[in-house]
């Protein structure tokens, strides 16, 4: 079972930020959030991943809610090149992919 | 460059052939990985090897075999028992532990 809650698609104008939503209510204490994406035709990339604190890096930003219940992974200026699946993971050996959630970004 | 190269890019099987899907890293990575994805669906595990010359089986392994005699290599075999192989397959590798994991271009196996 994937652990974790995504909606099945989402839409963002280009340009604009975008914030993907995951939920993963049964986290525990030492559950590393990862999330990936896929594009089109391709095998799934690293974007991000955190514990508790909120991270930042040239891809992207994860906000992680104070209980760990849920998690946000934040496109600042979505651009065509972001369409994909993005996955939220619970990092754990091995990987275990939900459906993710498809993004679709509109010029 | 470091990374992962699968091959080939499109396979061809036809019905009750067994056919071996290659999978290569130079990362010096200990663990592999094996991925199923249907059209539209997330990726299901098939094998994963966390060191040479041991592996388990995943949540789809029936009709499926995979070795680990090198580090480097991790060969999946689409047996003619598996009825629906028709899918992209992906390899995997990691440093082992939790630490990111990385991705090939996958190969597209497709049914004569």
């Amino acid at each position: 079972d994937a652990k974790t809650t995504q909606p099945n698609s989402m839409e963002s104008n280009e340009e604009e930020p975008v914030h993907l939503p995951c939920n993963h209510s049964t986290i525990s204490g030492t559950d590393y959030i990862h999330w990936y994406r896929q594009l089109p035709s391709q095998g799934p990339e690293y974007v991000i991943h955190g514990l508790t604190s909120n991270v930042n890096n040239r891809m992207a930003s994860l906000a992680i809610a104070e209980d760990r219940k849920s998690s946000t992974l934040i496109l600042h200026r979505a651009t065509l090149r972001d369409a994909a699946v993005y996955y939220c993971i619970l990092r754990q050996t091995p990987l275990v992919f939900g459906k993710g959630t498809r993004l679709s970004v509109i010029a | 460059d470091g990374g992962i190269t699968q091959s080939p890019k499109y396979l061809f099987r036809k019905e009750g052939q067994n056919v071996t899907l290659s999978c290569e890293q130079n990362l010096n990575h200990d663990a592999m990985y094996w991925y199923r994805q249907d059209p539209g669906q997330g990726l299901r595990l098939i094998y994963y090897s966390q060191i040479v010359n041991d592996f388990q089986k995943g949540d789809i392994a029936e009709g499926y075999s995979v070795s680990r005699e090198k580090k480097e290599s991790f060969p999946l075999t689409v047996t003619s028992a598996q009825k629906n192989p028709t899918a992209f397959y992906l390899c995997a590798s990691t440093t082992g532990g939790l630490g990111t994991q990385y991705f090939g271009p996958g190969t597209r196996l497709l049914v004569l």
